[in-house]
């Protein structure tokens, strides 16, 4: 089943703040975020695995909470450079999974200068 | 910085026809992926492959498709007799390992048009 993700679509003017929530029903070992610009392939932002860590990369950072199955990934003064669709990935640790994602629906990010 | 390369950018061809998506994963990496996305829908898991074999696949990944390893280098899936609905952007992602800190690397796609 995939994950759920919140809300389907952001629009912000530069300089904003937007959060973007992944939710799951399964028991999560890990949760990936990526962006993926129109036309191009989906890039790796970063991993949170299970122990409910926060991570940080430059201006956008993501937390997991592993009680409630559901990661936050938040962009802070969001830049034209943002816009894109986010996706969260998310890993059951199954021994048998190999690191097979099972993607949310995305959600469409704008950024406006 | 190491690329995933996928041959060819954009195919096109008549249903029933088979086709052949290639991709070369980064050299170091153990684990390789095929997800396929329909126009302005979600990435999907199509199969999973880790030493020169299937780990998982989808309910997608039917009789008509299949995965080789031929060469050590080249990664490629194979759909034997094309469908109308098989027309989506065909990603070929690979990773170093799994649930560490290393994400997938995607590749630029196939765009797959069956006609």
């Amino acid at each position: 089943q995939q994950p759920v993700q919140s809300p389907q679509a952001v629009i912000l003017r530069e300089g904003e703040d937007a959060v973007i929530n992944c939710s799951s029903s399964k028991a999560l070992y890990s949760v990936h975020w990526y962006r993926q610009k129109h036309g191009e392939a989906p890039v790796f932002l970063m991993i949170l695995l299970k122990g409910g860590e926060q991570k940080g990369h430059e201006k956008i950072s993501a937390s997991f909470n592993e009680k409630k199955q559901q990661s936050s990934l938040y962009l802070t003064a969001s830049q034209l450079s943002y816009s894109g669709t986010y996706f969260c990935g998310t890993d059951t640790g199954s021994l048998t999974s190999y690191g097979k994602l099972t993607f949310g629906q995305g959600t469409i990010l704008t950024v406006h200068p | 910085e190491p690329e995933v390369t996928q041959t060819p950018s954009h195919q096109v061809t008549q249903m029933g026809q088979e086709v052949i998506l290639r991709c070369v994963p980064i050299s170091n990496h153990l684990y390789f992926y095929w997800y396929r996305q329909i126009l302005g829908q979600k990435v999907e898991f199509l199969v999973s492959f880790y030493n020169n074999e299937i780990s998982e696949k989808s309910e997608i990944f039917d009789d008509q498709f299949s995965v080789e390893r031929p060469d050590g280098s080249n990664f490629t899936l194979k759909i034997r007799s094309t469908k109308l609905e098989d027309s989506a952007m065909y990603f070929c992602a690979s990773s170093e390992v799994v649930n560490g800190n290393y994400g997938y690397t995607f590749g630029s796609g196939t765009r797959l048009t069956v006609v």
